[in-house]
This record gives C-alpha cells, sequence and structure tokens, in this order.
C-alpha cells in the first residue's frame, strides 16, 4: 500500500460545482496534513492545513478522519481558476518526514 | 521578498556532465528539503537537512550529492548526469513544528540531452 493514496482524476467539472477529493494514509503515526495546490509547470503551494476538527477557508473546506486514516478536500461553487492538481500531504516521524500524494487533477469547464 | 529561491531556473546539459543546483531561504528555517518531480508529475523527495545535518536519505543514486553550508542553503551536486535525471527538482523549506507546511522554490527545469 502506498504511503499516501490519491485518484489521480482527471475531474472535469463545470463551473460552479461543487467537487470533493480524498486522500487515505497508512501511517497511523502521521501528525500533520494538508492540501497544496500545483499549477502547471509551477512550484507546489500551500493551499491550506488540515485540523484535527475540519477547517474552512472561503470555498475550501477539509477534514480529516483519524480512524479511517484519510483526509479530504471540499471546494464548492468551481471557478475555472480552481483547474490544477490538489495534492494531499502527509508528515510524519520524528524527523518529520513529509511524504505527497500523487496528486489530483482538477478542470473546471465553462 | 523571495522566500524560497534557487538557482537556474532552467538548466539544459548534455549526458555526463556534472552540474549543481543551489537553493537558499530567508525565512528563518532549520529544516530544508530536495524533492524531484518527474514526467510522471509525482513529487518524491530525495533528501532533508535539518540544521546543516542530513536526515532524510531515500534512494538515491551515489551521484546526486546534497550540501549544507549553513541552515539557510541547501545545494545539489550532480555528477555524470544521465537521461533519467531529466526532471524538476523543487526545493523547500520548514520548521520541525507540527502543522508547519513545506515552502516552495519555484523549481529548476533540468533537461538531459
Amino acid at each position: 500500500r502506498k504511503e499516501v493514496e490519491q485518484d489521480p482524476g482527471p475531474f472535469n467539472v463545470p463551473e460552479g460545482a461543487t467537487v470533493a477529493f480524498n486522500c487515505t494514509y497508512s501511517n497511523s503515526a502521521s501528525q500533520s496534513f494538508f492540501w497544496y495546490r500545483q499549477d502547471c509547470r509551477k512550484e507546489p503551494k500551500l493551499l491550506m492545513s488540515v485540523y484535527s476538527s475540519g477547517n474552512e477557508d472561503g470555498r475550501f473546506t477539509a477534514q480529516l478522519n483519524r480512524a479511517s486514516q484519510y483526509i479530504s478536500l471540499l471546494i464548492r461553487d468551481s471557478k475555472l481558476s480552481d483547474s490544477a492538481t490538489y495534492l494531499c500531504v502527509v508528515k510524519a516521524g520524528g524527523y518529520q518526514k513529509v511524504t505527497f500524494g500523487i496528486g489530483t487533477k482538477l478542470q473546471v469547464i465553462p | 521578498d523571495t522566500a524560497v529561491s534557487q538557482t537556474p531556473k532552467y538548466l539544459v546539459t548534455q549526458m555526463g556532465n556534472d552540474k549543481s543546483i543551489k537553493c537558499e531561504q530567508n525565512l528563518g528555517h532549520d529544516t530544508m528539503y530536495w524533492y524531484k518531480q518527474d514526467s510522471k508529475k509525482f513529487l518524491k523527495i530525495m533528501f532533508s537537512y535539518n540544521n546543516k545535518e542530513l536526515i532524510i536519505n531515500e534512494t538515491v543514486p551515489n551521484r546526486f550529492s546534497p550540501k549544507s553550508p549553513d541552515k539557510a542553503h541547501l545545494n545539489l551536486h550532480i555528477n555524470s548526469l544521465e537521461l533519467g535525471d531529466s526532471a524538476v527538482y523543487f526545493c523547500a523549506s520548514s520548521t520541525e513544528q507540527e502543522l508547519q507546511p513545506q515552502h516552495f522554490g519555484d523549481g529548476t527545469r533540468l533537461s538531459i540531452l
């Protein structure tokens, strides 16, 4: 089993739609979780950290389920500018080893 | 005010050459990383340094040698470049506190001819 698993997609959704991505992780000792966004040929940029109680930032909501070892990202009212690859990131270990998922590609269509 | 900067941005060179990529961060972070993102877009960690000491060394050929002269710099030297080394190499930095994310440089696009 991969350390961090994501559906690579692509997810093609119309503008205004709600879309959700899941990410599962295998290391139960994982401590910190993030969603990053990567545009084509650019560096990954932090979208949001994922807190135990779940958190929201505008149209974006992140959830953590430690029992089932997955995190999720919900995007409401999708915009064309949301088109990108969304990377799930898990931080674990004594020296906080960081593992990236393969990313889920989102394409928002007019 | 560039937080994590790496040079060069593009590197085109021939097989067999030796090249270096430099990375500097002005965020005061104590941990720095090198990642490789190949044509399949998978971002894979190569090395991690904490306060100039190597703490993560994934399965990477010996041709790759990182060097950290101080905690604000982490350079990557590659000997005897091969076609399979063509990729985008990202430098990143972070603190080791929980819930603190990594900050990435804008990448070095390495192409081997």
